[in-house]
């Protein structure tokens, strides 16, 4: 069975704080790695990750993606309130032709002033 | 650009009507859609592949019956609860699959902002 696993699940930390989220998961036919950020409504896009070692970075987020080992990082420096969200990991799997997705269980971060 | 809108956001309806919720891509056309249901807490799980002209793909576990999907229109598809029950009570989201704006060959997944369905 396909599977998608974070950790921690939820997190809190002061405002400056550098935090990394974690995702491993067990798929077949693995196309890609990427994470969300939920805050409320609908998931916004963060990175797409399909090659191992490169990191991809945007400000203050960054991810990178170990196919060996088969995990993920997302990593936030200098956190601020707004950072707080649920953070998704989720695999594409199959064929280009399906785009199907299976999501982790998401990690809640917190960031207090 | 990619924008994908549902309607209702929120919607209360009592235990045996059907409800339906309408997915649309606004600026791009999407011959995939996919519906999600997430529980209080928990992550997104994904319910259905729902494709244009065609019928839809329904996971494991999930009623094909009691959750109609159509997908009559590249930019229009629709979830159908049938004969609500309280446990149905959830949030529903849809995504529309679209190639990456300017990230050649590759597709994307933009998501709607949601509907918070209570059955009571």
């Amino acid at each position: 069975e396909d599977k998608v696993v974070q950790s921690p699940l939820s997190l809190v930390v002061h405002e400056g704080d550098t935090v990394t989220l974690n995702c491993s998961y067990e798929v077949t036919n693995f196309r890609s790695l990427l994470w969300y950020k939920q805050e409320k409504k609908a998931p916004t896009f963060l990175f797409m990750l399909t090659s191992s070692g490169i990191e991809k970075k945007s400000g203050r987020l960054s991810s990178i993606l170990d196919k060996k080992e088969l995990f993920s990082i997302l990593n936030i420096t200098a956190t601020q309130t707004g950072d707080s969200a649920i953070y998704l990991c989720a695999t594409g799997i199959g064929s280009s032709n399906t785009g199907k997705l299976i999501f982790g269980q998401g990690t809640t971060l917190q960031v207090k002033p | 650009g990619a924008v994908v809108s549902q309607h209702p956001s929120w919607v209360i309806c009592k235990s045996g009507t059907s409800v339906k919720i309408e997915c649309r891509s606004l600026d791009f056309q999407a011959t995939t859609m996919f519906w999600y249901r997430q529980f209080p807490k928990q992550s997104l799980m994904l319910m259905a592949t729902s494709n244009e002209g065609s019928k839809a793909t329904y996971e494991q576990g999930v009623e094909k019956d009691k959750f109609l999907i159509n997908h009559a229109s590249l930019t229009l598809s629709t979830l159908t609860v049938t004969s609500a029950h309280p446990e149905d009570s959830s949030f529903y989201i849809c995504s529309a699959r679209a190639p990456r704006f300017g990230a050649g060959g590759s597709y994307e997944q933009y998501f709607g902002p949601g509907t918070r369905l209570t059955v009571t």
